[in-house]
């Protein structure tokens, strides 16, 4: 089975820098994903990780550390159009994609 | 059409009435995904398929059937809707399985009642 844990809510303000950390326990691991998802909308690809490290894109990078079982997300120059929800999901061996719960973020002025 | 949509957008269903969730992909991906979301509990695969002509349970597959006639089409059947079928229900899709970004669909709205 898949076990991910993430913050439920987090909250900064504009043009600060936060870090959504993820944890996960999995029946094997294929890779973890980042996905954004705008209230009452569908969800949209940030970053996939599957080896070791950091991956950068633009203000968004995510980090993976396969031996800790352990991600993060770190978003900077946060945007008010930052607010959102982001969801953390591990595919595992059998190329399932098991999310975590999500983390809401609330940019402030 | 460009990506992947759902219809309907939303439905009040009486249970015990039989729905079908349609969601369609133009980007000829192999494979295709059936997720609920509720409060607290983040998106759970329902079903999903390889590739047209198999299908596969997922986490949460009870009171729920799926078929692949076609790369394009996969439809969401509930036989006999109850209450905890409330939900938000997303389709997505992938070019395969291994390691390839999901796009998801708008979603449908489903209340049970």
């Amino acid at each position: 089975g898949q076990n991910i844990d993430q913050p439920t809510e987090m909250t900064a303000t504009e043009g600060a820098i936060v870090q959504i950390n993820c944890t996960y326990q999995t029946s094997g691991f294929n890779g973890l994903f980042w996905y954004q998802q705008h209230a009452g909308e569908a969800p949209t690809f940030l970053s996939y990780n599957v080896l070791d490290g950091l991956e950068e894109k633009g203000r968004f990078s995510s980090f993976l550390s396969r031996s800790k079982g352990y991600s993060y997300l770190l978003l900077k120059e946060l945007q008010m159009k930052d607010s959102a929800s982001y969801l953390c999901a591990v595919i595992s061996n059998d190329y399932k994609l098991s999310f975590g719960a999500g983390t809401t973020v609330t940019v402030r002025a | 059409i460009a990506g992947i949509t759902q219809a309907p957008t939303s439905q009040i269903l009486a249970a015990g009435r039989r729905m079908t969730l349609r969601c369609t992909q133009d980007m000829r991906h192999n494979a295709m995904y059936w997720y609920r979301q509720d409060l607290g509990l983040g998106l759970r695969l329902i079903h999903y398929s390889n590739t047209a002509g198999t299908t596969g349970k997922g986490e949460v597959p009870d009171g729920y059937s799926v078929s692949r006639a076609n790369t394009d089409d996969f439809p969401l059947t509930l036989a006999s809707a109850v209450p905890s079928q409330t939900s938000v229900y997303f389709c997505a899709s992938s070019e395969g399985l291994e390691g390839n970004e999901q796009f998801f669909g708008p979603g449908t709205r489903l209340t049970v009642l």
